[in-house]
């Protein structure tokens, strides 16, 4: 089945500066690659995701880079506010009959002022 | 708000003890999907339905089964439980069961076994 990796389990950085998330997953035929962003005790969310057929997919100050043939994806947000404060995951689907999806196992990002 | 609902918000209860968690998935939603996060950890998929259907199966223990009814709410069912059953458990729900469909998460049902 999929396996999702991701790094770095936490990131703190501050106020103003870009992160960078970076998740690798192990099943080619996965094609489509959420992010979600969960706040303290709250839901996940999904903030940005990427199907195979893009290369990379912006929003704001959120983007998301895939590359297929290296298997893997990256989340960048540039210019971290304080409420960007919050636990980030990846996940691979494959868009099989099941279509489930593996979660990478988070990264805390802290931004400090 | 996402749209989908869980009920109980908080449970407690004691080891060798039973629950029940229930779901509601956004209206059209035909899937279903079960998780949980225990402390400090990422989201474990459990098991998937689609439109009453049993589609996947993730880290579900043999303690614990779901079914989704015709109405499409979901219940899913904890038994023996043990200390590190304490979880946070969410369900998420999505139109159809492939495509690129967006999965909706409700607010969790926080789980403590004592």
């Amino acid at each position: 089945g999929e396996n999702v990796e991701q790094h770095p389990s936490t990131l703190s950085v501050q106020e103003g500066d870009s992160a960078v998330i970076k998740c690798t997953y192990s099943d080619s035929a996965s094609n489509y690659f959420p992010w979600y962003k969960q706040e303290l005790g709250k839901r996940p969310q999904l903030i940005i995701d990427i199907r195979s057929n893009v290369g990379e997919k912006k929003d704001q100050r959120i983007a998301v880079t895939l590359n297929k043939t290296a298997k893997h994806f990256s989340l960048h947000i540039t210019e971290t506010q304080p409420e960007d404060s919050a636990v980030y995951f990846c996940a691979a689907r494959n868009t099989g009959t099941a279509s489930k999806l593996t979660f990478g196992t988070g990264t805390r990002l802290q931004v400090t002022l | 708000d996402s749209g989908v609902t869980q009920t109980p918000k908080h449970l407690i209860t004691a080891t060798g003890q039973r629950v029940t968690l229930r779901c509601s998935p956004r209206s059209g939603d035909l899937s279903v999907y079960w998780y949980q996060q225990s402390l400090d950890q990422g989201l474990q998929f459990l098991i998937q339905y689609y439109n009453g259907e049993e589609r996947a199966k993730g880290n579900i223990l043999e303690r614990f089964s779901a079914q989704q009814f015709p109405d499409l709410h979901s219940e899913l069912n904890l038994s023996s439980l043990e200390l590190g059953d304490s979880a946070l458990y969410f369900c998420a729900s999505s139109v159809v069961s492939a495509s690129y469909n967006e999965q909706f998460f409700g607010p969790g049902t926080r789980l403590t076994v004592l």
